[in-house]
């Protein structure tokens, strides 16, 4: 059974801080990693993807992916009120048309 | 703009009234999914298309059913909706050209069973 682990907050943190999400993966298989943000009642926006090990930057946003330890995350920085939202992480299969999700972290950034 | 449009955006229906949730996208991606998502829960697959060749989950109970007659168009049909199928029901895109399966979801259709 695949699966993605993350803890499901909320993790409140105030405006301008660093946000770091977690998440750890099941299956060594899988080759790419994604952050999707989805806000309350709304469906997943993706942030972020990563598949080499290391860090990817994107504005505001770093995704770090450690495949020897099966932990993938993503850094916020600056930290906004309009980042609040629940954040989902999710690994592809090894054919990679499958993602599997994890539960989500809910993250709360206040003013 | 390319996107995935999925309508209606919200479906109310009576316990045990078919129901049908539709989905097109002009990304032109040969792969379409269902998945259903309950509030704070991950969404979860149902089906999933890769062209015509159809794929279900074995979990996925015998009361959902998905049609794909083009590239551009996929359905869902609740043949019976019980109180425990209301959720968010999303559809996602996916191309493998690129080589990782990035996954572009539309806006979502939130069923409500009465």
């Amino acid at each position: 059974q695949k699966e993605v682990e993350q803890n499901s907050g909320p993790l409140s943190v105030p405006e301008g801080a660093i946000a770091s999400l977690n998440c750890t993966y099941s299956d060594r298989g899988s080759q790419s990693f994604f952050w999707y943000r989805q806000y309350s009642g709304k469906s997943p926006e993706l942030i972020m993807f990563i598949y080499s090990n290391g860090d990817k930057e994107d504005g505001r946003f770093t995704a770090q992916l450690n495949k020897a330890s099966q932990y993938v995350s993503l850094l916020i920085r600056d930290s906004q009120p309009s980042d609040s939202a629940t954040y989902l992480c999710a690994a592809d299969d090894n054919a990679g048309n499958m993602l599997t999700f994890g539960g989500g972290t809910r993250l709360m950034v206040k003013p | 703009d390319a996107m995935v449009i999925q309508n209606p955006r919200y479906q109310v229906t009576q316990f045990g009234k078919p129901v049908t949730l539709s989905c097109s996208q002009t990304l032109n991606h040969n792969v379409m999914y269902w998945y259903q998502q309950k509030s704070s829960q991950a969404p979860k697959l149902l089906f999933h298309y890769y062209d015509k060749d159809f794929n279900n989950e074995a979990d996925t109970p015998d009361n959902f059913q998905s049609r794909r007659p083009n590239t551009s168009f996929c359905f869902l049909d609740i043949r019976s909706p019980g109180l425990g199928d209301a959720a968010m029901y999303l559809c996602a895109t996916s191309t493998l050209e690129q080589g990782w399966g990035e996954q572009f979801f539309g806006p979502g259709t939130r069923l409500t069973v009465l």
